[in-house]
C-alpha cells in the first residue's frame, strides 16, 4: 500500500514565522503535490513537483515556496506566515505511467496549521 | 482549467437508504477520482474512474466521459459513510486535478 506521511498533524505558529511542512512518500512516486483545504472551497493546488528539484506553481502559490531535494520528500515553506494561511494542508503523490493511463493520487493525513 | 461541480452540497440520509452523488466536469478528462474524507481529515481513495463503471462493496461509480459527468452510488448507507465526498478531475500532463467543493453526507441512525 502507498503510504504518504506528513510531519505534523497539528501546528500552531505566530505571524511572521517561517514554517516548514514536510511530506514523505514510500512508493517511489515521481509526482508530489501540496494542497490547502478551506471550508466551502474544496482542495486547491499550491505547488506540485514532477521530479527531484523540479516544481510547478499550482492555482494559489502566493506566499508559499517548495523544495524537493530527494524523490521521496516534498516540503512546503511559508516564508513569513500570515493569519490567512491558517488552513488544512494536504500532501499527495502519484506514479507516472506512460502512456498516461493511471494517475491515481494518494494523500497524507493532513496538517492543521493555525497562524496566530 | 477544468471546472468541477458537485451536487448536492449537503445530504442527510436515514441509515439503510441509498443515494447518488453527482460530479460534472467542464472538459475531457484522463483522471477522475472519488474520495471520502473522514472526520479526522484523511482523504480515502474510493475509485479511480476516468470512464466506465466500478463497484466496491456497497459503493459503485460510473463515469460517462462523453457527457462529462460521474456518479457515485452509495447503497444501504451506514453511519460510517458520513463525511465529505470529493470528486477530482484532470486532463493533460503532470496529472494535476481540480477538486469539486464536495458533498457533505450525514447518515443518521
Amino acid at each position: 500500500d502507498v503510504k504518504v506521511t506528513q510531519s505534523s498533524r497539528y501546528l500552531v505558529k505566530r505571524t511572521g514565522e517561517k514554517v516548514f511542512l514536510e511530506c514523505v512518500q514510500d512508493m517511489d512516486h515521481e509526482n508530489m503535490f501540496w494542497y490547502r483545504q478551506d471550508p466551502g472551497l474544496g482542495l486547491r493546488l499550491i505547488y506540485f513537483s514532477y521530479d527531484v528539484k523540479m516544481k510547478e506553481k499550482g492555482d494559489i502559490p502566493e506566499g508559499y515556496s517548495v523544495s524537493r531535494e530527494k524523490k521521496e520528500r516534498f516540503s512546503l515553506i511559508l516564508e513569513s506566515a500570515s493569519t490567512n494561511q491558517t488552513s488544512m494542508y494536504l500532501c499527495a503523490s502519484s506514479l507516472v505511467e506512460r502512456p498516461i493511463s493511471y494517475n491515481e493520487q494518494f494523500f497524507g493525513p493532513g496538517t492543521r496549521l493555525t497562524v496566530l | 482549467g477544468i471546472q468541477v461541480e458537485q451536487s448536492p452540497p449537503d445530504l442527510i440520509l436515514q441509515e439503510g437508504a441509498n443515494s447518488t452523488l453527482r460530479c460534472n466536469f467542464s472538459d475531457s478528462v484522463n483522471n477522475l477520482q472519488w474520495f471520502h474524507q473522514n472526520p479526522w481529515g484523511q482523504l480515502i481513495n474510493l475509485f479511480y474512474i476516468p470512464s466506465g463503471t466500478k463497484q466496491n462493496g456497497r459503493l459503485s461509480a460510473t463515469t460517462v466521459a462523453t457527457e462529462r459527468y460521474s456518479l457515485l452510488y452509495i447503497s444501504s448507507s451506514q453511519t460510517t459513510d458520513s463525511g465529505v465526498y470529493f470528486c477530482a478531475a484532470g486532463a493533460g500532463g503532470y496529472q494535476k486535478v481540480t477538486f469539486g467543493t464536495g458533498t457533505k453526507l450525514q447518515v443518521i441512525p
